[in-house]
């Protein structure tokens, strides 16, 4: 157990359905992260909360929507998503000052069908 | 832009040899550099963080050294075994933004053959 912990571990769902990827930290840290990890591609920052305020949102299409209630918990909600969207999800969470050191979850795996 | 790039892109070497694999990135305005290393399907595990100050760091058989002027890094592994193989990530926290937000590189995949 890292320190982040995701859940689902794995999803498949339908282009019309609704769900949410769930991402909880206890390490004390000030910044959650959302990351996508496709096939022959680097990570990529979706979005980033510091102290439970979006402060980035690196372009990511309104089927994705992210929700951050409290600095423990990060949620993902997916909604009508396209079967390019299937892809690792990574949370991960930081301090917000240097040395910004980074502990991430063990993703969720999603597959759009 | 910042863009990190990592050299080569796979590593297939046999058990008990020392390797290098190498980290660039394009603006040297960084916090920190950090690699991590990814098992095939899992999440990534922080193996060292250097920060800008910094000219490298050690743990166990895993040194990183950091050139801030010349934008590389380079990820040492020591008498490498089976246990090794996985991909290793590059990655930097530029000081644009300041939301300690990290780029990554493509990775290097490393098989280690026993």
């Amino acid at each position: 157990e890292t320190g982040v912990t995701q859940t689902p571990r794995h999803l498949v769902m339908g282009m019309t359905n609704k769900k949410s990827l769930k991402c909880e930290q206890h390490l004390g840290h000030n910044a959650m992260y959302w990351y996508k990890q496709s096939a022959k591609k680097p990570l990529e920052l979706m979005f980033v909360y510091s102290l439970e305020e979006r402060v980035e949102n690196n372009s990511v299409p309104s089927r994705f929507s992210p929700e951050c209630p409290n600095s423990s918990h990060l949620f993902l909600h997916l909604h009508t998503l396209q079967p390019e969207d299937s892809a690792l999800y990574l949370c991960a969470s930081s301090l917000l000052d240097s040395p910004y050191g980074y502990t991430f979850g063990s993703g969720t795996r999603l597959t759009v069908v | 832009k910042q863009e990190v790039t990592q050299i080569p892109a796979a590593l297939s070497v046999p058990e008990g040899e020392n390797l290098v694999l190498n980290c660039s990135f394009t603006d040297s305005a960084i916090y920190n550099l950090q690699w991590f290393r990814q098992d095939p399907g899992k999440g990534l595990t922080s193996l060292l963080l250097i920060q800008s100050s910094q000219r490298e760091q050690t743990s166990g058989r895993l040194n990183a050294s950091l050139d801030k002027s010349s934008g590389r890094s380079t990820l040492y592994i020591a008498a490498s075994q089976p246990g090794d193989s996985a991909t290793y990530l590059c990655a930097v926290v530029p000081f644009s933004g300041n939301t300690g937000k990290l780029i990554f590189g493509q990775g290097t995949t490393l098989q280690v053959k026993p």
